[in-house]
């Protein structure tokens, strides 16, 4: 069955500082993986999307990170701001005919000033 | 606002009702996906269209939901019969697609339903 884990489940940080998110899935065979950002009550925003070629993918100060052989990813977040407060959730979709992506749950993201 | 909007934001029903959504898209864009997002989840897949056409439904678009994109343009979305579990966030995204490349999407607001 096709997962996709992401830890930890919230986070909370004080502005200015890193944070690394995780994602673990076990989606076969891999197509692509993509990090959103989502604000409460808006729709997701896409940040970065990665193909098995590639291993480093940056937006600003998101960097996200792909290792297909031990299947995760992370999203690195730099200098963390206030507006960065929101749900990030990694979408794991498999190599085929069709297009059925696998969701994670999401980590809730904190910055306090 | 040429983003991707969707009418009504927030349905109220009874169970039992039938409602219907709407999604505009990004001017031009050939792809449209329609998802389901409940409180503390992530969004679960639905259906895509690429233009006119349906390609993917997922196993969670049960017989009482159907979805049209009737000119390639504008789709709609329709639960019959609604159920309390019915409630969620509904969203749709757009995409501009070439060939096998992953495309990248456009959320809509969402339209949220209460099933009473």
């Amino acid at each position: 069955k096709n997962q996709v884990e992401q830890s930890p489940q919230s986070l909370i940080i004080l502005e200015g500082k890193n944070c690394t998110l995780q994602c673990n899935y076990t989606v076969s065979p891999f197509s692509n993986l993509r990090w959103y950002k989502q604000d409460t009550g808006r729709g997701p925003v896409s940040l970065t999307i990665m193909t098995f070629s590639e291993n480093t993918k940056s937006n600003g100060r998101y960097t996200a990170t792909l290792d297909a052989d031990t299947k995760q990813s992370s999203l690195h977040i730099t200098a963390s701001q206030l507006s960065d407060s929101a749900s990030y959730i990694c979408v794991v979709s498999a190599e085929g005919g069709s297009y059925i992506p696998t969701f994670g749950r999401g980590t809730s993201l904190i910055v306090h000033p | 606002d040429t983003g991707v909007s969707q009418n009504p934001r927030h349905k109220i029903t009874k169970r039992g009702q039938n409602v219907t959504f709407r999604c505009d898209p990004i001017s031009e864009h050939n792809r449209l996906y329609w998802y389901r997002q409940t409180l503390g989840q992530g969004p679960e897949f639905l259906t895509y269209f690429q233009n006119e056409a349906q390609l993917e439904k997922s196993r969670l678009l049960s017989d009482r939901f159907s979805a049209e994109r009737p000119k390639g343009s504008f789709s709609t979305l329709e639960i019959q019969r609604t159920e309390q579990g019915d409630s969620a966030m509904y969203l749709c995204a757009s995409s501009l697609s070439f060939g096998g490349a992953p495309d990248t999407q456009y959320f809509g607001p969402g339209t949220r339903l209460t099933v009473l």
